[in-house]
């Protein structure tokens, strides 16, 4: 285990429903991530949060609102979703803080959410 | 911003053969390069990584080179075996003061080692 840990595993939900996914990292790190993976983009960058603040929104879609309440969770709302966000959706971690070090990425093993 | 490419985008090698996977980038500025191997149906896991001020690292079996001019990286895995089969994704960071770390990744590369 990497010690990113994301519920729910598999989710499924209508165009209209409004649904949170969860990821919790027990790793003491400061920089949380959420990223979509799927057969046209395997892995896109959708937020970053350092700190709990959001440092970065490439740009998506309103219809996707992380929280990230302190550096050990973080969130991602989902309401009236398309088909096409049908996706894994990976959270991941770093101990990445400020200045210039380079740090691991340790991915959660993402919610497969499909959306109807 | 910075654009990542990766070729080729499927490979398959006979057990014991070397594979070799290139990427190239787009900003200068990008500074550290991990490598990271996803098995289906489970997460990526970093496999090893390269920084700017490094042309080559090496780690059993596995190898990553750096020509920083050309702005292209490659992995090399030598001596092949049937659980190297994976995605391999490659990457480009740039870390930033304050702003954490953004991280800017190839389209993959599925590897089959044939035995």
């Amino acid at each position: 285990e990497t010690g990113v840990t994301q519920t729910p595993r598999h989710l499924v939900m209508g165009m209209t429903n409004k649904k949170s996914l969860k990821c919790e990292q027990h790793l003491g790190h400061n920089a949380m991530y959420w990223y979509k993976q799927s057969a046209k983009k395997p892995l896109e960058l959708m937020f970053v949060y350092n700190f709990k603040e959001q440092t970065e929104n490439n740009s998506v879609p309103s219809r996707f609102s992380p929280e990230c309440p302190n550096s050990s969770h973080l969130f991602l709302h989902l309401h009236t979703l398309q088909p096409e966000d049908s996706a894994l959706y990976l959270c991941a971690s770093s101990p990445r803080t400020g200045g210039s070090s380079y740090n691991e990425q340790f991915f959660g093993p993402g919610t497969r959410l499909t959306v109807l | 911003g910075e654009n990542v490419e990766q070729h080729p985008s499927t490979l398959s090698v006979q057990e014991g053969d070397s594979a070799v996977i290139k990427c190239t980038y787009s900003d200068s500025a990008s500074n550290y390069f991990p490598w990271y191997k996803q098995e289906l149906g489970k997460r990526p896991q970093l496999i090893i990584d390269i920084r700017s001020n490094v042309g080559e690292k090496k780690d059993q079996r596995i190898a990553v080179t750096l020509n920083k001019t050309a702005k292209h990286f490659s992995l090399h895995i030598t001596e092949t075996q049937p659980e190297d089969s994976a995605v391999y994704f490659c990457a480009a960071s740039m870390p930033r003061d304050n702003y954490g770390q953004n991280f800017v990744f190839g389209p993959g590369t599925r590897l089959s080692v044939l035995p």
